[in-house]
């Protein structure tokens, strides 16, 4: 198995370019998460899916949409890219909810200037 | 806001020595989880934690949690070079987990 699987692992785009982050598991998880992580702190969530066909925001949501496009993967989209994300982003998925350990991707490593 | 907050953020120990590290969060959770990272890698999942359970043990691993203080602390023992990471601890609650800004620990050979 895989596990949690992030494309792609670096991306460099400039300001007001728009492009997609895919996420895949592949443990029949029903609950995704996509979460960023600046330099020195924790991770902050961005938007999560507690099960296929629900989305909802997090602690900061701005310049991102998501889909949980089936059970396997959840893309993140940032539709017109700004220098303040740039980040690293982390994609996870846990059986349910809070209730269980959360498996990480790799993560991918994004770069707006 | 992060919901947890972890003291110290930046540790140096000797290897054999035991870490300790130290989370306190904001508001009710149903468990409590740590994780560790590497540099560069994603996070790893390390122990959790119920919000009805005050002490919990898994290998070199133990981890208090107090709900009356809203803190928990992990401990290793006998730390390794290879424990050289930065760990967070994490609250559980509405269907997903809110981490803290982490303790860097570095374990000196």
């Amino acid at each position: 198995n895989a596990g949690v699987t992030q494309t792609p692992k670096f991306q460099v785009l400039k300001t007001g370019q728009s492009m997609t982050l895919q996420c895949a598991q592949d443990m029949n998880h029903n609950s995704m998460y996509w979460y960023r992580q600046d330099p020195g702190m924790g991770l902050r969530l961005i938007y999560y899916s507690a099960s296929e066909g629900t989305t909802d925001k997090g602690e900061v949501p701005n310049g991102y949409n998501v889909s949980r496009l089936n059970k396997r993967e959840f893309s993140l989209r940032l539709e017109s890219a700004a220098p303040s994300q740039t980040s690293v982003y982390f994609c996870a998925s846990t059986e349910r909810g809070e209730y269980y350990e959360q498996y990480f991707g790799p993560g991918t490593r994004l770069t707006v200037t | 806001s992060q919901q947890g907050e972890e003291d110290p953020q930046a540790l140096s120990i000797q290897e054999g020595e035991n870490a300790t590290m130290n989370c306190s969060y904001k508001t009710s959770i149903n468990n409590l989880q740590w994780y560790r990272q590497n540099s560069g890698r994603g996070l790893v999942h390390l122990i959790l934690i119920r919000s009805n359970e005050r002490e919990k043990h898994s290998g070199r691993l133990r981890v208090t949690l107090d709900t009356s203080k809203k803190s928990s602390s992990l401990l290793i023992t006998a730390s390794r070079a290879a424990d050289t990471a930065s760990y967070f601890c994490a609250g559980g609650s509405a269907r997903q987990l809110t981490f803290g800004s982490g303790t860097q620990l570095t374990v000196l050979p």
